[in-house]
Protein backbone atom coordinates (compact mmCIF):
# COMPACT_ATOMS: atom_id res chain seq x y z
CA UNK A 1 0.00 0.00 0.00
CA UNK A 2 1.13 3.97 -0.68
CA UNK A 3 1.81 5.37 1.63
CA UNK A 4 3.26 9.00 3.35
CA UNK A 5 5.06 9.53 5.95
CA UNK A 6 5.29 13.08 8.03
CA UNK A 7 8.07 12.16 10.90
CA UNK A 8 7.54 15.72 12.97
CA UNK A 9 4.12 16.10 14.54
CA UNK A 10 5.13 19.95 15.37
CA UNK A 11 7.97 22.35 14.36
CA UNK A 12 8.64 25.99 15.21
CA UNK A 13 10.60 28.70 13.86
CA UNK A 14 11.51 32.54 14.12
CA UNK A 15 9.79 34.53 11.75
CA UNK A 16 12.26 35.63 8.68
CA UNK A 17 14.30 32.20 9.49
CA UNK A 18 14.17 28.88 7.60
CA UNK A 19 11.98 25.95 8.31
CA UNK A 20 12.53 22.09 6.75
CA UNK A 21 9.43 19.95 7.13
CA UNK A 22 10.53 16.31 6.13
CA UNK A 23 8.16 13.89 4.33
CA UNK A 24 9.38 10.23 2.79
CA UNK A 25 7.16 7.81 0.92
CA UNK A 26 6.98 4.94 -0.51
CA UNK A 27 4.97 3.75 -4.16
CA UNK A 28 5.72 1.29 -6.65
CA UNK A 29 4.55 3.50 -9.11
CA UNK A 30 7.39 4.64 -12.02
CA UNK A 31 5.37 7.90 -12.22
CA UNK A 32 3.80 10.12 -10.01
CA UNK A 33 3.11 13.55 -8.24
CA UNK A 34 4.13 14.58 -5.07
CA UNK A 35 2.13 17.78 -3.34
CA UNK A 36 2.61 19.83 -0.10
CA UNK A 37 -0.72 21.51 1.07
CA UNK A 38 -1.03 24.12 3.55
CA UNK A 39 -4.38 23.89 6.43
CA UNK A 40 -4.39 27.34 8.16
CA UNK A 41 -6.64 27.85 11.54
CA UNK A 42 -9.79 28.66 8.54
CA UNK A 43 -9.07 24.44 7.81
CA UNK A 44 -9.51 25.46 3.91
CA UNK A 45 -6.62 23.19 2.43
CA UNK A 46 -4.36 25.09 -0.38
CA UNK A 47 -2.10 23.96 -2.30
CA UNK A 48 1.26 25.11 -1.81
CA UNK A 49 3.83 22.99 -4.58
CA UNK A 50 4.03 20.26 -6.44
CA UNK A 51 6.33 18.48 -7.97
CA UNK A 52 6.59 15.89 -11.00
CA UNK A 53 8.34 12.83 -10.29
CA UNK A 54 10.24 12.23 -13.79
CA UNK A 55 11.64 15.60 -13.44
CA UNK A 56 15.11 15.70 -11.30
CA UNK A 57 14.97 19.81 -11.39
CA UNK A 58 13.43 20.60 -7.64
CA UNK A 59 10.16 22.88 -7.61
CA UNK A 60 10.02 26.14 -6.47
CA UNK A 61 7.01 28.88 -5.36
CA UNK A 62 8.82 32.15 -4.24
CA UNK A 63 9.67 31.55 -0.49
CA UNK A 64 9.03 27.76 -1.16
CA UNK A 65 10.82 24.54 -2.82
CA UNK A 66 10.98 21.30 -2.15
CA UNK A 67 14.14 18.51 -2.07
CA UNK A 68 13.37 15.76 -3.82
CA UNK A 69 15.33 12.71 -3.68
CA UNK A 70 13.70 9.80 -5.71
CA UNK A 71 15.80 6.83 -4.78
CA UNK A 72 15.88 7.76 -0.92
CA UNK A 73 11.80 8.55 -1.56
CA UNK A 74 12.19 12.00 0.42
CA UNK A 75 10.32 14.72 -0.42
CA UNK A 76 10.88 17.73 2.47
CA UNK A 77 9.56 21.41 1.66
CA UNK A 78 11.90 24.50 2.56
CA UNK A 79 10.31 27.75 4.04
CA UNK A 80 12.50 30.46 3.24
CA UNK A 81 11.65 34.00 5.45
CA UNK A 82 9.17 32.51 7.36
CA UNK A 83 6.37 34.65 8.05
CA UNK A 84 3.28 34.65 10.54
CA UNK A 85 1.03 33.76 7.64
CA UNK A 86 3.09 30.85 7.40
CA UNK A 87 1.74 29.30 10.49
CA UNK A 88 -0.65 26.14 9.83
CA UNK A 89 -0.98 22.43 9.30
CA UNK A 90 0.90 21.44 6.39
CA UNK A 91 0.40 18.16 4.60
CA UNK A 92 2.76 15.57 2.46
CA UNK A 93 0.54 13.97 -0.14
CA UNK A 94 0.87 11.47 -3.36
CA UNK A 95 -0.51 10.30 -6.28
CA UNK A 96 -1.94 7.02 -6.14
CA UNK A 97 -4.71 5.86 -8.92
CA UNK A 98 -6.95 8.34 -9.16
CA UNK A 99 -6.74 10.02 -5.11
CA UNK A 100 -4.11 12.09 -3.16
CA UNK A 101 -3.15 10.06 -0.41
CA UNK A 102 -2.05 12.44 2.88
CA UNK A 103 0.54 11.96 5.30
CA UNK A 104 -0.54 13.25 9.14
CA UNK A 105 0.94 16.60 8.91
CA UNK A 106 3.38 18.78 10.60
CA UNK A 107 1.80 21.41 12.49
CA UNK A 108 4.16 25.15 12.18
CA UNK A 109 4.39 27.56 14.80
CA UNK A 110 5.76 31.07 14.13
CA UNK A 111 7.42 32.39 16.56
CA UNK A 112 7.42 36.52 16.58
CA UNK B 1 -15.85 32.35 -9.62
CA UNK B 2 -16.83 30.52 -6.58
CA UNK B 3 -14.91 27.87 -4.93
CA UNK B 4 -15.74 24.38 -3.79
CA UNK B 5 -18.93 25.14 -1.59
CA UNK B 6 -20.05 23.02 1.62
CA UNK B 7 -22.32 23.32 3.75
CA UNK B 8 -23.50 23.18 6.44
CA UNK B 9 -20.33 23.98 7.76
CA UNK B 10 -21.11 22.98 11.66
CA UNK B 11 -23.53 19.74 12.13
CA UNK B 12 -24.93 18.75 15.51
CA UNK B 13 -26.97 15.24 15.63
CA UNK B 14 -27.65 12.45 18.48
CA UNK B 15 -26.83 9.06 17.70
CA UNK B 16 -29.05 7.29 15.36
CA UNK B 17 -29.97 10.64 13.06
CA UNK B 18 -29.04 11.02 10.12
CA UNK B 19 -26.14 13.06 8.52
CA UNK B 20 -26.18 14.93 4.99
CA UNK B 21 -23.51 17.13 3.69
CA UNK B 22 -23.42 18.68 0.24
CA UNK B 23 -21.08 19.77 -1.84
CA UNK B 24 -21.02 21.99 -5.02
CA UNK B 25 -17.94 21.59 -6.79
CA UNK B 26 -15.97 24.44 -8.59
CA UNK B 27 -17.32 25.72 -11.62
CA UNK B 28 -16.49 23.10 -14.73
CA UNK B 29 -15.00 20.86 -12.12
CA UNK B 30 -16.98 16.81 -12.77
CA UNK B 31 -14.81 15.36 -10.40
CA UNK B 32 -15.46 15.63 -6.50
CA UNK B 33 -13.64 13.59 -3.68
CA UNK B 34 -14.73 13.36 -0.20
CA UNK B 35 -12.51 13.45 2.61
CA UNK B 36 -12.42 12.96 6.42
CA UNK B 37 -10.48 14.29 9.27
CA UNK B 38 -9.95 13.54 12.49
CA UNK B 39 -8.61 15.51 15.33
CA UNK B 40 -4.75 15.89 15.11
CA UNK B 41 -5.22 13.52 11.71
CA UNK B 42 -4.39 13.54 8.42
CA UNK B 43 -6.89 13.41 5.62
CA UNK B 44 -8.59 9.93 5.10
CA UNK B 45 -9.60 9.24 1.48
CA UNK B 46 -13.23 8.32 1.64
CA UNK B 47 -14.57 8.58 -2.11
CA UNK B 48 -14.41 9.57 -5.63
CA UNK B 49 -17.25 10.50 -7.93
CA UNK B 50 -18.11 12.28 -11.28
CA UNK B 51 -21.04 13.01 -12.89
CA UNK B 52 -23.67 10.20 -11.98
CA UNK B 53 -20.97 7.72 -11.15
CA UNK B 54 -18.96 6.62 -8.05
CA UNK B 55 -15.69 5.43 -9.24
CA UNK B 56 -13.49 4.99 -6.30
CA UNK B 57 -15.43 4.11 -2.84
CA UNK B 58 -12.58 2.39 -1.44
CA UNK B 59 -12.12 4.77 1.41
CA UNK B 60 -16.13 4.36 2.43
CA UNK B 61 -17.10 2.22 5.33
CA UNK B 62 -18.95 -0.39 4.21
CA UNK B 63 -21.81 0.31 6.35
CA UNK B 64 -24.39 3.35 6.69
CA UNK B 65 -22.12 5.85 4.50
CA UNK B 66 -23.33 6.94 0.85
CA UNK B 67 -22.10 9.19 -1.61
CA UNK B 68 -23.87 10.60 -4.85
CA UNK B 69 -23.00 12.89 -7.29
CA UNK B 70 -26.49 13.82 -9.55
CA UNK B 71 -26.42 15.00 -13.01
CA UNK B 72 -28.07 18.02 -11.51
CA UNK B 73 -27.18 19.32 -8.08
CA UNK B 74 -24.47 18.91 -5.63
CA UNK B 75 -22.63 15.83 -4.20
CA UNK B 76 -24.13 14.23 -1.20
CA UNK B 77 -22.34 12.69 1.28
CA UNK B 78 -24.93 10.74 3.34
CA UNK B 79 -24.08 8.88 7.04
CA UNK B 80 -26.80 6.78 8.49
CA UNK B 81 -27.71 6.30 11.89
CA UNK B 82 -24.43 8.27 12.72
CA UNK B 83 -22.46 7.17 15.94
CA UNK B 84 -20.11 9.36 18.20
CA UNK B 85 -17.24 7.83 16.34
CA UNK B 86 -18.28 9.98 13.05
CA UNK B 87 -17.71 13.29 14.76
CA UNK B 88 -15.18 14.27 12.45
CA UNK B 89 -14.67 17.44 9.63
CA UNK B 90 -15.46 16.06 6.52
CA UNK B 91 -14.10 17.85 3.63
CA UNK B 92 -14.83 17.91 -0.77
CA UNK B 93 -12.30 18.44 -3.02
CA UNK B 94 -13.05 19.34 -6.83
CA UNK B 95 -11.22 18.94 -9.85
CA UNK B 96 -11.20 19.35 -13.70
CA UNK B 97 -9.64 16.01 -14.05
CA UNK B 98 -8.43 13.05 -12.46
CA UNK B 99 -5.40 13.93 -9.90
CA UNK B 100 -2.75 11.77 -11.46
CA UNK B 101 -1.57 15.59 -12.50
CA UNK B 102 -4.12 18.34 -11.18
CA UNK B 103 -4.66 19.71 -8.10
CA UNK B 104 -7.64 19.43 -5.75
CA UNK B 105 -9.35 22.42 -4.82
CA UNK B 106 -10.89 22.16 -1.16
CA UNK B 107 -13.70 23.31 0.63
CA UNK B 108 -13.85 24.58 3.63
CA UNK B 109 -15.28 21.36 5.27
CA UNK B 110 -18.13 20.18 7.49
CA UNK B 111 -17.71 19.69 10.96
CA UNK B 112 -19.66 16.88 12.10
CA UNK B 113 -20.17 16.72 15.74
CA UNK B 114 -22.47 13.47 17.19
CA UNK B 115 -23.60 13.78 20.51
Amino acid sequence: AQTVTQSQPEMSVQEAETVTLSCTYDTSESDYYLFWYKQPPSRQMILVIRQEAYKQQNATENRFSVNFQKAAKSFSLKISDSQLGDAAMYFCASNRDDKIIFGKGTRLHILP
Amino acid sequence: NAGVMQNPRHLVRRRGQEARLRCSPMKGHSHVYWYRQLPEEGLKFMVYLQKENIIDESGMPKERFSAEFPKEGPSILRIQQVVRGDSAAYFCASSQRTTNTGELFFGEGSRLTVL
